[in-house]
């Protein structure tokens, strides 16, 4: 169980083209999704928090208005990269939170790999 | 400031040898100390996770060892194989803040050859 799907997998686009990335708990309701950025060979670096119905909590450096984040329902967050860049090729991930008493704090999804040209 | 410190950063193991990953927190508030095995091109995934009421705790071949005084722990792969070899990430978290939110290590990548 507490599975997290994320899609796309893998997008490849132009300068200037706007990016949405959806992260789903399939079979639990997430309190809160958090998404991630990583580059190659570096540690996850967290972006933003976000529970549902709320807005989401960006971290230092992070550009709410580059990176929007919407939490619409407890299955489902979208990460939307606006007017995207060759520097914000990377590989971003996404975790969901049943919160609680669950013993396993994030359940990850399995990353989508942005490449923009 | 780095709260979680890893190391070490790369590590090459013979197969069936024991690999021993170490990290080391700085805030005392820091209830559960998970460990991730990430392989390229995806997600981390739970591998082992322990509070700090628990010396070690055991799972397979994989074993977390706690010292709550030294603010340190480790991860130690017994009979490494092959299959192991993956980027691990030590965490830890303090669930009191409700927020559920990880603060990771740099990072271990483990290679195990055969």
């Amino acid at each position: 169980g507490a599975v997290v799907s994320q899609h796309p997998s893998r997008v490849i686009c132009k300068s200037g083209t706007s990016v949405k990335i959806e992260c789903r708990s399939l079979d639990f309701q997430a309190t809160t999704m958090f998404w991630y950025r990583q580059f190659p060979k570096q540690s996850l670096m967290l972006m933003a928090t976000s529970n549902e119905g709320s807005k989401a909590t960006y971290e230092q450096g992070v550009e709410k208005d580059k990176f929007l984040i919407n939490h619409a329902s407890l299955t489902l967050s979208t990460l939307t990269v606006t007017s995207a860049h060759p520097e914000d090729s990377s590989f971003y991930i996404c975790s969901a939170s049943m919160g609680g008493v669950s013993n396993q704090p994030q359940h990850f999804g399995d990353g989508t790999r942005l490449s923009i040209l | 400031q780095q709260q979680v410190k890893q190391s070490p950063q790369s590590l090459i193991v013979q197969k069936g040898g024991i690999s021993i990953i170490n990290c080391a927190y700085e805030n005392t508030a820091f209830d559960y100390f998970p460990w991730y095995q990430q392989f390229p091109g995806k997600g981390p995934a739970l591998l082992i996770a322990i509070r700090p009421d628990v010396s070690e705790k055991k799972e397979g071949r994989f074993t977390i060892s706690f010292n709550k005084s030294a603010k340190q722990f480790s991860l130690h792969i017994m009979d490494s194989q092959p299959g192991d070899s993956a980027t691990y990430f030590c965490a830890a978290i303090y669930s009191g803040a409700g927020s559920y939110q990880l603060t990771f290590g740099k990072g271990t990548k483990l290679s195990v050859i055969p």
